[in-house]
């Protein structure tokens, strides 16, 4: 079974333009959470979506956002790129598993941005 | 969420088994002992997870004591791809999405 991907994985961008990532999970997976890693910050939760809708979130200003298909696949968007936004960008699946809700989750390997 | 704590680092040779332990004091009840290994700029990678009792998969065991407070993960015969952070997260079941990654263990495995 393939695993999740991203794309793409590596992207330069100007302070102050947006940007839109790209995560397919993995088949038959239902939820997809994103997260940021920074060295400063280490990894940080981003959101989490589920049928299409956000579920959780996390403590990230209004310029992120993020959106599912009724695929499954999901995007999340950057916009007014700041420098502190350089990171890398990580997705994850998770199988929903009924009244056991989601238990692990399965990362891919990640989009490296750059704000330059 | 239960707060971990581990070493920030740790040795083994290749071959050896790596015993990696985790601190969850506070855990309660429903909560999910989780452990992630990220090897250098890949993503995390989901190894093992356990409620109560002992896990064991292709990748490691799960040794949890009986008061729950605190946990070891076992990596039985380690190999220099074993070489990474290793996160040990604690979380209610059913909700494994919003994972707070906390500084992990460095696992260096040598020659």
């Amino acid at each position: 079974k393939a695993g999740v991907t991203q794309t793409p994985r590596y992207l330069i961008k100007t302070r102050g333009q947006q940007v839109t990532l790209s995560c397919s999970p993995i088949s038959g997976h239902r939820s997809v959470s994103w997260y940021q890693q920074t060295p400063g910050q280490g990894l940080q939760f981003l959101f989490e979506y589920f049928s299409e809708t956000q579920r959780n979130k996390g403590n990230f200003p209004g310029r992120f956002s993020g959106r599912q298909f009724s695929n499954s696949r999901s995007e999340m968007n950057v916009s007014t790129l700041e420098l502190g936004d350089s990171a890398l960008y990580l997705c994850a699946s998770s199988p929903f598993r009924g009244d056991r809700g989601t238990l692990e989750q399965y990362f891919g390997p990640g989009t490296r941005l750059t704000v330059t | 969420d239960a707060k971990t704590t581990q070493p920030t680092s740790m040795d083994c040779a290749e071959g050896r088994a790596a015993n990696l332990p985790c601190n969850h004091s506070t855990i309660s009840g429903n909560e999910y002992v989780y452990w992630y290994r990220q090897i250098h700029s890949q993503g995390p990678q989901y190894i093992i997870h356990g409620l109560k009792n002992n896990e064991t998969n292709e990748m490691a065991s799960l040794i949890i004591t009986e008061d729950r407070k605190s946990s070891t993960l076992i990596l039985p015969h380690a190999t220099l791809r074993d070489t990474a952070v290793y996160y040990c997260i604690v979380r209610v079941g059913g909700t494994a999405s919003k994972l707070t990654f906390g500084t992990g263990t460095r696992l260096q495995v040598t020659l």
